[in-house]
Order: structure tokens, then sequence, then C-alpha cells
């Protein structure tokens, strides 16, 4: 079946702590996405990558970084300059440049 | 910047109403998509229906329909015959170049 990976679903981590988050697809898409939510709010762009070995930051990608080495994987790290780091992280990929297909999630908790 | 705005933060409806859920948006542009996508409670993303900004007729989904409505720049989601299952947020999405921009949700409850 083609879809998205994310894992783990479930992350604690200590503050000052660097944590990286997966994301998997098997989809062929070009491009893939990372988005941040918290409660009340819709998503947010953090970082996108339309190719490999290229990407972009989004709205709020401070205290964020990734990668693109391979087509199907685009890692985020989640870093101890992010100030508030807990919240739901989403993955999602294109490859017509229309809607976004999106992996189960990640919730994250720095304590 | 493009922006997206959904005034109902909360709506409920009867199980088998019909319900609308508003959205409106900002742009200065001619060409771009609009969707509607549904995170029920296990907070899986689900896209519910898509709209290309050139097409004048309205996309329909089943229950689902919109009505698009381009000079007033807005975008509203009626789901017919409400039921239980459709229970869950309802985000509304513009997108241009790659790139979506979510409004802040409507929390839809079904009332049996």
């Amino acid at each position: 079946d083609g879809g998205i990976t994310q894992s783990p679903k479930y992350l604690f981590r200590k503050e000052g702590q660097n944590v990286t988050l997966s994301c998997e697809q098997n989809l062929n898409h070009d491009a893939m996405y990372w988005y941040r939510q918290d409660p009340g709010q819709g998503l947010r762009l953090i970082y996108y990558s339309q190719i490999v070995n290229d990407f972009q930051k989004g709205d709020i990608a401070e205290g964020y970084s990734v990668s693109r080495e391979k087509k199907e994987s685009f890692p985020l790290t989640v870093t101890s300059a992010q100030k508030n780091p807990t919240a739901f992280y989403l993955c999602a990929s294109t490859s017509s440049g229309s809607e976004q297909y999106f992996g189960p999630g990640t919730r994250l908790t720095v304590t | 910047a493009q922006t997206v705005t959904q005034s109902q933060p909360e709506m409920s409806v009867q199980e088998a109403e019909t319900v609308t859920l508003s959205c409106t948006y900002d742009t200065s542009e001619s060409d771009y998509y609009l969707f509607w996508y549904k995170q029920p409670p296990s907070r899986q993303m689900i896209l519910v229906i898509r709209q290309e900004a050139y097409k004048q007729q309205n996309a329909t989904e089943n229950r689902f329909s919109v009505n698009f409505q381009k000079a007033a720049k807005s975008f509203s989601l009626k789901i017919s015959d409400s039921q239980l299952g459709d229970a869950a947020m309802y985000f509304c999405a513009y997108a241009r170049n790659e790139k979506l921009t979510f409004g802040t949700g409507t929390r839809l409850t079904i009332i049996p």
C-alpha cells in the first residue's frame, strides 16, 4: 500500500536534547512538507522540499532543521533552540502541487 | 501573504441534517486550489474535497459539496445527511505554488 509513515507516534524528550522525527513516503512524490499543529490553531508550515537535496523554510522554521537526501525521506530535527517544541507534527507530500497527503503524525512532548 | 479565515470555531448539527461550514480567504492570485480537510480524533488529516479556482462548477463528493464564490473569496462546505462519523475538525486550505495555507479549523459535533 502506498502512503506516508511517521515514526514514532509518541515521542518524549528532555529539554535541551535534539530529537529527530521520521517521515517516509512510497508515493513517488517530489515535494514533502513538515507542519506543526498546536491546540486551537491550524497547521503551520515548518519546512518544505520540492526536490532532493533542496529545501526551503516555511513560516516557523526557527529551531528546526531538515534534510532531503532521498526522495522518499524527509526527517525533521527539533533542536534545543526551539523554545516550545511540545506539539503535534505532521508530514505531508504531493506530486502535482495540489492536494497534499498526510502521515498519521507524531506527538512530541518535551519536559 | 495569503490568509484563510474560518469564523466558526465550533458548529453542531443534528444527525441526518445539513450543515454548512464557512471559509474565506485573501489572495491577489487568479490561479490556485482550495481544499477542505477533515481531522477526526485520530488526528489523521483526510482530504474531503478540492476545488480548482479556474473551474466555475462547484465540486461535489457524495454528501459533501462546496459553494465557491471566487469574486467574494468564499469557499463554504456543505455536509448533507450528517452522520456520526462526520464529527471532526474541518480545515479549509488555500494552495498555490505547492504551498498550503490553513485556516484555524471548525470543530463539528454531530448530535444523535
